[in-house]
């Protein structure tokens, strides 16, 4: 069965760093683009960006490049979000997700993780 | 970047109704590449279509989805209790965006 499996819930404060994750499992980790996705508070999805963990090529949306970065480690299946410095505007809930592609070109995501939710609070 | 617009923001409807979704681009969408994703409340979103028209694995007839440059709909013939949710539209013809989804709710 293929599947994503993101960290666990964080609670954070402004200023602080933060990574989290997500694994994937019964698929071929390498030859599949994966996107992150940000949904605020009863608020609508929003891509965030993109790796392809065969080569670890990088994508961003304008809206969220320089904000946070996205990384993947192919020997453990697992990409990666993380921050340098959360704002309270970051919280959030954040999926990953499989996207169907090639190397040169990403489509759609067919495979979603459950999310991990960001809370950032002083 | 693209813009999406989907409309209505709310549909209010019965179970058994018909439901038409629309998802409307600020410019050609290259290839059809238009997919549309459904989310309940406390899931995560689930692909319904891709190709602007490709029903994906395991999604039910009644979901059916058409258009192509800049218009596109989705229809659910028959409403079933499950349907009740939220759709987004997505286009990755250019980059990647996100329309701001409509709600069906129950009426």
């Amino acid at each position: 069965e293929v599947q994503l499996v993101q960290s666990g819930a964080e609670v954070k404060k402004p200023g602080e760093s933060l990574k989290i994750s997500c694994k994937g499992s019964g698929y071929s980790f390498t030859t599949y683009w994966i996107g992150w996705v940000r949904q605020m508070p009863g608020k609508g999805l929003e891509w965030m960006g993109i790796i392809y963990p065969g080569d670890s090529d990088t994508r961003y949306s304008p809206s969220f490049q320089g904000q946070v970065t996205i990384s993947a480690d192919k020997s453990i299946s697992t990409a990666y979000l993380q921050w340098s410095s959360l704002k309270a505007s970051d919280t959030a809930m954040y999926y990953c997700a499989r996207v169907v592609g090639t190397a040169m070109i990403y489509y759609y995501m067919d495979v979603w993780g459950k999310g991990t939710t960001v809370t950032v609070s002083s | 970047e693209i813009v999406l617009t989907q409309s209505p923001g709310t549909l209010s409807l019965s179970p058994g109704e018909r439901a038409t979704l629309s998802c409307r681009a600020s410019q050609s969408v290259r290839s059809s590449y238009l997919a549309w994703y459904q989310q309940k409340p406390g899931q995560a979103p689930r692909l319904l279509i891709y190709g602007a028209s490709s029903r994906a694995t395991g999604i039910p007839d009644r979901f059916s989805a058409s258009g192509s440059g800049t218009d596109f709909t989705l229809t659910i013939s028959r409403l079933e209790p499950e349907d009740f949710a939220v759709y987004y539209c997505q286009q990755y013809g250019s980059s990647l965006t996100f329309g701001g989804g409509t709600k069906v709710e129950i009426k």
